[in-house]
């Protein structure tokens, strides 16, 4: 089994501060996808790193896939209100059919 | 709008009833798949159906029970549930997985179930 940790659990900052999020594994991916997910709704994919080493920008967030493919991180710039949500990492299998391995997820809160 | 709707949104059930949890999807989508989220654990899946034939089954208690009529609709049908199944269940689609295993997935509302 390929299990995803993500750290901090919990993350709670003030609007306009930086926060930086982990996902990491001792197994290789062949893709990580972050999702967010909104109180009441369903995750919500934001990207999908697939190169090691890659990284994607996405507005005030920046993704990155580890070297190795093992882990990633999601960095927020200036945070506002809105970034609010759960954030999950997970991993494309490299060994089975079509199923992702989802981290428990950081819970992120900004305050205004 | 999400383009996968979850019905209903909230459900509470006695561990004796029997009811069911519908998915519907509209991103011309051939796998759908159901998880089961609960607090700081993360999303066990539960089952997934590709082109209406069932893949995975994680080793899902038979209380639940998955149905897939056609690959727009996707229904978890339960019965003689326990306390500890209390959770989100989400449903999600994505192209077929089988031809590329990135394929991101699209994920319903959920339906919050509380078991008493």
């Amino acid at each position: 089994t390929q299990l995803l940790e993500q750290s901090p659990q919990f993350l709670s900052i003030q609007e306009g501060e930086n926060l930086t999020v982990y996902c990491n594994s001792s197994s290789v991916f062949s893709s990580l996808q972050w999702y967010r997910q909104e109180p009441g709704e369903g995750p919500v994919l934001l990207v999908t790193v697939v190169t090691g080493g890659e990284v994607k920008k996405l507005k005030r967030l920046t993704f990155q896939f580890g070297d190795a493919r093992k882990d990633s991180s999601l960095h927020i710039t200036a945070a506002q209100p809105g970034d609010t949500g759960l954030y999950l990492c997970a991993g494309g299998p490299t060994d089975s059919w079509g199923k992702l391995q989802f981290g428990a997820g950081t819970q992120v809160v900004v305050t205004p | 709008e999400t383009g996968v709707t979850q019905t209903p949104r909230h459900l509470v059930m006695g561990m004796t009833n029997k009811k069911s949890l519908k998915c519907e999807q509209h991103l011309g989508h051939n796998a759908m798949y159901w998880y089961k989220q609960s607090a700081k654990k993360p999303l066990e899946l539960m089952f997934v159906y590709s082109l209406e034939e069932r893949v995975e089954n994680n080793s899902v208690p038979s209380r639940f029970s998955p149905e897939c009529p056609n690959s727009s609709h996707l229904f978890l049908h339960l019965h003689t549930l326990q306390p500890e199944d209390s959770a989100l269940y989400l449903c999600a689609s994505s192209q077929d997985p089988a031809v590329e295993s990135n394929q991101p997935q699209h994920f319903g509302d959920g339906t919050r179930l509380s078991i008493l």
